[in-house]
Order: structure tokens, then sequence, then C-alpha cells
């Protein structure tokens, strides 16, 4: 069963730019969480979706947002970008139960420059 | 609040020698309990929880609600249990696959 998977692997981005991630899940999780992952914060929880629908979200301004797709694939985006946005997001997929084993991406490391 | 705190960044031991890496949770309910890895070039992946009551690679982690700690055992540690490890706890308010978690203990195994 293939794994996780998050596009692009890495990206380099300017002050005031706007950015999309891509994730796509183990096939039959419907389930999505996104995660920040700094040296200064750790682990974050950025959203979770389900069925198209956010049902989860974190301590997160308005310029992070998200959707997923009807095939359960997930984009986040990052609009105006900060020097403090720069950290390593992953994704993870599960199951739609909930508390199931989440399953994480290798990540998208987001500089911005 | 919710939090996760794992007092350790670093936890440097000898192979063969007994590990505990430490985890204390703040959290109004019944939290569920998780250990996740991270071997070096490696995703994350979950170790253990503690609804499972198992012992995966030699690791046990037993949830104290009194002492609100869900501390990560082994016996003897290998070299290959080098990683970074996770606590991290998901709950009913928190609602669904939200996991909250600690900073993390970079275990080191040293021949």
């Amino acid at each position: 069963k293939a794994g996780v998977t998050q596009t692009p692997r890495y990206l380099i981005k300017t002050r005031g730019q706007q950015v999309t991630l891509s994730c796509s899940p183990i096939s039959g999780h419907r389930s999505v969480s996104w995660y920040q992952q700094t040296p200064g914060q750790g682990l974050q929880f950025l959203f979770e979706y389900f069925s198209e629908t956010q049902r989860n979200k974190g301590n997160f301004p308005g310029r992070f947002s998200g959707r997923q797709f009807s095939n359960s694939r997930s984009e986040m985006n990052v609009s105006t970008l900060e020097l403090g946005d720069s950290a390593l997001y992953l994704c993870a997929s599960s199951r739609p139960a909930q508390n199931n084993e989440q399953f994480f991406g290798p990540g998208t490391r987001l500089t911005v420059l | 609040a919710q939090r996760v705190t794992q007092p350790e960044k670093l936890l440097s031991v000898f192979k063969g020698a007994p590990v505990e890496l430490k985890c204390n949770y703040s959290y109004s309910g019944s939290p569920e309990l998780f250990w996740y890895v991270q071997y070096s070039r490696q995703r994350l992946q979950l170790l253990l929880r503690h609804i499972s009551r198992e012992s995966i690679k030699g690791f046990t982690a037993d949830l104290n609600k009194g002492e609100t700690s869900f501390h990560l055992k082994k016996p003897f540690a290998q070299e290959e249990d080098s990683a970074m490890y996770y606590c991290a706890l998901s709950g009913h308010s928190g609602g669904y696959n939200k996991l909250i978690f600690g900073a993390g203990t970079r275990l080191a195994v040293h021949p």
C-alpha cells in the first residue's frame, strides 16, 4: 500500500508571496490533517479535513487555509508569506474514526526569504 | 489547556542500559496518548498507543492518570533505538484526529 505523498518536497518563496502544498492520502483514508513543524514551536496542528469539510482547526491565522477534494487529496495554502512561516509542513492521513492512527507523509520543506 | 510536556530534549545512554522517556500531560477529560518516533531520514510513525497496551520493539508505556504521565520505557536500549521520540495526546474535546505533540526527546544510544 503506497504511503502518504506530499508535493513538492522543497519550496523556496519570498515574503508576500503565496504557496500551495499538496497531500495525497493513503488509499481508503478519508481524514487528512496538516501540521507545522519548526525548531522553536515543534509540531503544531493546523487543521483536519474529512469528506471535503474542515472539522477541526488549530490556532493559526487566517492566512493558512486548506481544502479537500472528493478523492480525499488535500491542499493547504498560505497567503502573504512571512519569514516565520518557514517550516516543515507535514500531512497525515487516517481512517475516519476518531483517534485513529495517523500516517505521516515526508513533509514539504518551505523556506521563506 | 491541553498540553504535553517532555522535559528532556536529549537522553544519552549506552547500549544495554534501561531507558525511560518522560511524558506528562494536561487535559481535562480522558485523553488518548501516543508515542510517535522519527528515525533519521524517515517519516514520523506511530510507535504505540495506550489503549493497545502492547509492547513494540521492546518499548512499553503505561498511562498513569493520577500523575498524568505516559512515560516510555525499554529495559535494554539498542543502537537502532536512536531517534526522536514524541509524546502526543488526542481527546474528545479536541476532536477527532487532532494530535497535540510534546517538544520531543532525542534518544542517543551509544555502543
